[in-house]
């Protein structure tokens, strides 16, 4: 069964301060990846997703992710993070093979202002 | 708006009630999900149906029953709950493995 491990639990930094996120995954088949945000009190949203191609993606918001098939990760990157920031980050994979779309355990980031 | 509504937003409900959450789609999508998000617990899958055929069951327990009656509706039938069960419970929809849309949750408590 494919699992999606979230390194950090929670990370605090200050603004204007880069953010990386990492996302491993374990899967040996094709998958599509994703990094969801939940911002207090909201419903999750797609920051940004990856199917194929160009393994550096942007999304919204300035984030960016990574997708390094050699090492089953999947790592969201901002270089200069704002007080709005401050969310929850799931790292998300669905195999090509069913509709099992895995969530990761999330990492609370706290920008301080 | 997600394009995926969810209701009731708040449920408290005795631990020998029925009650049932209902989750409606308009975006045309093939896949519904139900997930559950307890507070310092990763995302549960409980349920996935594909065109309507349940693809998925995460080993839940039966007091939750699933029905998907057709590709726009979802339902979560609760009976004998404990309180442990107490959590958000999500509904989200995607077209085959592209991006899934998310509702905004029901609350569900159970005294």
């Amino acid at each position: 069964a494919q699992s999606v491990s979230q390194h950090n639990h929670h990370v605090i930094l200050s603004e204007a301060a880069s953010l990386e996120l990492g996302c491993n995954y374990s899967y040996g088949g094709t998958v599509n990846l994703f990094w969801y945000v939940q911002y207090p009190g909201q419903h999750l949203q797609l920051l940004l997703k990856y199917f194929s191609g160009d393994p550096l993606v942007k999304g919204i918001k300035g984030f960016e992710a990574e997708f390094i098939k050699s090492k089953f990760s999947f790592n969201l990157r901002k270089p200069s993070v704002q007080w709005s920031d401050t969310a929850e980050y799931f790292c998300a994979v669905i195999s090509s093979n069913d509709y099992k779309l895995s969530f990761g355990a999330g990492t609370t980031v706290t920008v301080r202002a | 708006e997600t394009g995926v509504t969810q209701t009731p937003r708040h449920l408290v409900m005795g631990m020998t009630n029925k009650k049932s959450l209902k989750c409606e789609q308009h975006l045309g999508h093939n896949a519904m999900y139900w997930y559950k998000q307890s507070a310092k617990k990763p995302l549960e899958l409980m349920f996935v149906y594909n065109f309507k055929e349940q693809t998925e069951n995460n080993s839940v327990p039966s007091r939750f029953s699933p029905e998907c009656p057709n590709s726009s509706h979802l339902f979560l039938h609760l009976h004998t709950l404990q309180p442990e069960d107490s959590a958000l419970y999500l509904c989200a929809s995607s077209q085959n493995r592209q991006e899934a849309f998310f509702g905004q949750g029901t609350r569900l408590t159970v005294v």
